[in-house]
């Protein structure tokens, strides 16, 4: 059966520190795979997603980036945090072809201070 | 215009009651259309999905689309406690393939 993870599961970060998120998949193979992030009161957002190594589309304009250097590893990041940024990520995979079955992650709750 | 448009809630029912969640959509060409269930502070889980028009059902899940108004419901029987979570419907638009839009979610309160 396919498991996604993510870590960590909660950061406090201070303004204008670094980001790494980081997002593996088992149990399947060349998975399209999606970073989201859910802020109170305003659903979930695509910033990312990828259909194979090295191949990002992004959503949002802003000071996030992604990065898949692995099949099966999804990495998002920033290098310079702001307050902005805090919300809760998720990251999710589907099989190629098939984005209406999404699987997500447990997610990551950021808190930018 | 957003995809999906979802009343945020919140929604408070008794246990037992039989709930009507609701969202529209936009474009009448969408074909797909999901339904996923959020527990408070989990990543949201899948619990249905229904291609075009027509009825779904799972257990005490219904899913329906009104293509005709480009409305989308889901009908939980008999709602239980545990059912409390917010619920999102999904889209993946036209051709589509590679990605969704949610609405924001309902959130769904059911009182034992």
């Amino acid at each position: 059966s396919q498991t996604i993870h993510q870590w960590p599961a909660t950061l406090v970060q201070p303004v204008g520190s670094p980001l790494s998120l980081e997002c593996t998949v088992e149990g399947t193979s060349n998975p399209n795979l999606y970073w989201y992030r859910q802020a109170a009161g305003r659903g979930l957002q695509l910033l990312f997603y990828s259909v194979g190594i090295g191949q990002i589309s992004s959503e949002v304009p802003q000071n996030l980036s992604a990065s898949r250097p692995q099949d099966r590893q999804f990495i998002l990041s920033s290098k310079k945090l702001l307050l902005s940024d805090s919300g809760f990520y998720l990251c999710a995979w589907s099989v190629q072809g098939v984005s209406y079955e999404q699987y997500f992650g447990p997610g990551t709750r950021l808190t930018v201070t | 215009q957003k995809e999906v448009e979802q009343d945020p809630g919140p929604l408070s029912v008794p246990e037992g009651a039989i709930v009507s969640l609701n969202c529209t959509y936009s474009n009448s060409a969408f074909q797909y259309f999901m339904w996923y269930r959020q527990y408070s502070r989990k990543g949201p889980e899948l619990l249905m999905y229904t291609y075009s028009s027509g009825n779904k059902e799972d257990g005490r899940f219904t899913a329906q689309v009104d293509k005709s108004s480009k409305y989308i419901s889901l009908f939980i029987r008999d709602s239980q406690p545990s059912d409390s979570a917010t619920y999102l419907c999904a889209t993946p638009g036209v051709g589509g393939y590679q990605k969704v839009t949610f609405g924001i979610g309902t959130k769904l309160q059911v009182i034992p």
